[in-house]
């Protein structure tokens, strides 16, 4: 079974200071993976996405990921956090099988300090 | 515009009772999923459907009940079974004729059993 592992719960970073967030998945086949960011309270938004080609994915709000196979990670980064950036953020994988199961992680939460 | 209306935004209920909660999307969208996040747990599968008529059990659905009757409805039914049914419900959609598995959410049901 597919599964997504988010190793930092809390992360706190100043505003202007790079961000990374860890994420690594576990799947048979080459996965279809995701970020998504949630506000509180509201629903999920999504800030990336990685199907193939190019290891290196561009998204929304100034945030990239980079897809390593070898270490079965897919970790987000961003290279000046904005105090509108405060949020959690959730990695996910699909199933590429066809049957569109997605799995999340837990979720890291990102407090930013002036 | 487009997009996944959940409701109500909020609810209670009394142990012992049914309840059931709404999701309608307007995305023309195949694939309808539900959700329960909990704090620390991210967000787990409950049930998801890829088509009318058809669903199936996600990794919690022990308590829970869907329909899908019409491309535009996937409700979900939360009864006196589910044994710790406070927590935020989550309704997503994607399109699965494109492949992409991006999912489209609403604002989350926060069901609340006194």
């Amino acid at each position: 079974a597919q599964s997504v592992t988010q190793p930092d719960i809390h992360i706190t970073v100043s505003e202007g200071a790079s961000l990374e967030l860890r994420c690594n998945y576990s799947y048979g086949a080459t996965p279809y993976l995701f970020w998504y960011v949630q506000s509180p309270g509201q629903g999920l938004q999504l800030l990336l996405k990685y199907f193939s080609g190019d290891t290196l994915v561009q998204g929304i709000k100034g945030f990239e990921a980079e897809f390593k196979r070898s270490q079965s990670s897919f970790n987000l980064r961003k290279p000046s956090v904005h105090w509108s950036d405060a949020a959690e953020y959730f990695c996910a994988v699909e199933d590429s099988g066809g049957y569109q199961k997605v799995t999340f992680g837990i979720g890291t939460k990102l407090q930013v300090i002036p | 515009d487009g997009g996944i209306t959940q409701s109500p935004k909020y609810l209670f209920r009394k142990e012992g009772q049914n309840v059931t909660l709404s999701c309608e999307q307007n995305l023309n969208h195949d694939a309808m999923y539900w959700y329960r996040q909990d704090p620390g747990q991210g967000l787990r599968l409950i049930y998801y459907s890829q088509i009318v008529n058809d669903f199936q059990k996600g990794d919690i659905a022990e308590g829970y009940s869907v329909s899908r009757e019409k491309k535009e409805s996937f409700p979900l039914t939360v009864t006196s079974a589910q044994k710790n049914p406070t927590a935020f419900y989550l309704c997503a959609s994607s399109n699965k004729r494109e492949g992409t598995g991006e999912l489209f959410f609403g604002e989350g049901s926060r069901l609340t059993v006194l």
